[in-house]
């Protein structure tokens, strides 16, 4: 049973530049949330997918911008990197949207230079 | 404001000496509360849903509880493969697809 993929695993970028971050659900999974974890802290939602819809979002701005694919596949966009970028990226999945268990991939470290 | 907090913020246990970390939480309304084991710089792992005060779950050396208020997990005769950082989450009052967490308690087990 495969789990919640994310590619890449490191990235290191410099400031302005952007980022593309993916992740693939695990099996039977729809929905598709991502969260920035910086170090020391809990993960810091940012917004999920459903049926390929961004349903919710976190207090990020427009800079982060995502897509769902119709295999329930997700990207993560960053324009115009800040320093404060820098974090642990997080994919979850789950089945439906709403309070349901998530379930997260291992992530992607993003440093911005 | 919706809230989850943590305590201790660090834990060190000789193996076999049981202990409880604390979750509480402010939320209208809870639907669920999530815990999660993670390990330096992975992803969270899945480890218990609670639903309602009362309830109880276990998974080999942990136990999770819940109250209306707070939830514990309790490492019964932990050993050093238990070391990792324990996160919980609830679901945003009107925001139920947003998972708040709390900045988690990291646990060191010494041989």
């Amino acid at each position: 049973d495969a789990g919640v993929t994310q590619s890449p695993t490191h990235l290191i970028k410099t400031r302005g530049q952007q980022v593309t971050l993916r992740c693939s659900p695990k099996s039977g999974h729809d929905t598709v949330s991502w969260y920035q974890q910086a170090l020391g802290q809990g993960p810091q939602f940012i917004f999920q997918y459903y049926e390929e819809e961004e349903r919710q979002r976190g207090n990020f701005p427009d800079r982060f911008s995502g897509h769902q694919f119709p295999n329930y596949s997700s990207e993560l966009n960053v324009n115009a990197l800040l320093l404060g970028d820098s974090a642990l990226y997080l994919c979850a999945s789950s089945y439906l949207a709403g309070a349901y268990e998530q379930y997260f991939g291992p992530g992607t470290r993003l440093t911005v230079t | 404001e919706d809230q989850v907090t943590q305590s201790p913020e660090a834990l060190r246990l000789q193996e076999g000496e049981s202990s409880s970390l604390n979750c509480s939480y402010t939320v209208s309304g809870l639907r669920g509360l999530f815990w999660y084991r993670q390990d330096p710089g992975k992803g969270p792992e899945f480890l218990f849903t609670l639903y309602s005060a009362g309830e109880e779950k276990e998974k080999e050396r942990l136990k999770a509880t819940l109250t209306k208020k707070e939830s514990f997990l309790h490492i019964t005769a932990p050993k050093p493969e238990d070391s990792a950082t324990y996160l919980c989450a609830v679901p945003a009052s009107y925001n139920t697809d947003k998972l708040i967490f709390g900045t988690g308690t990291r646990l060191q087990v010494f041989p």
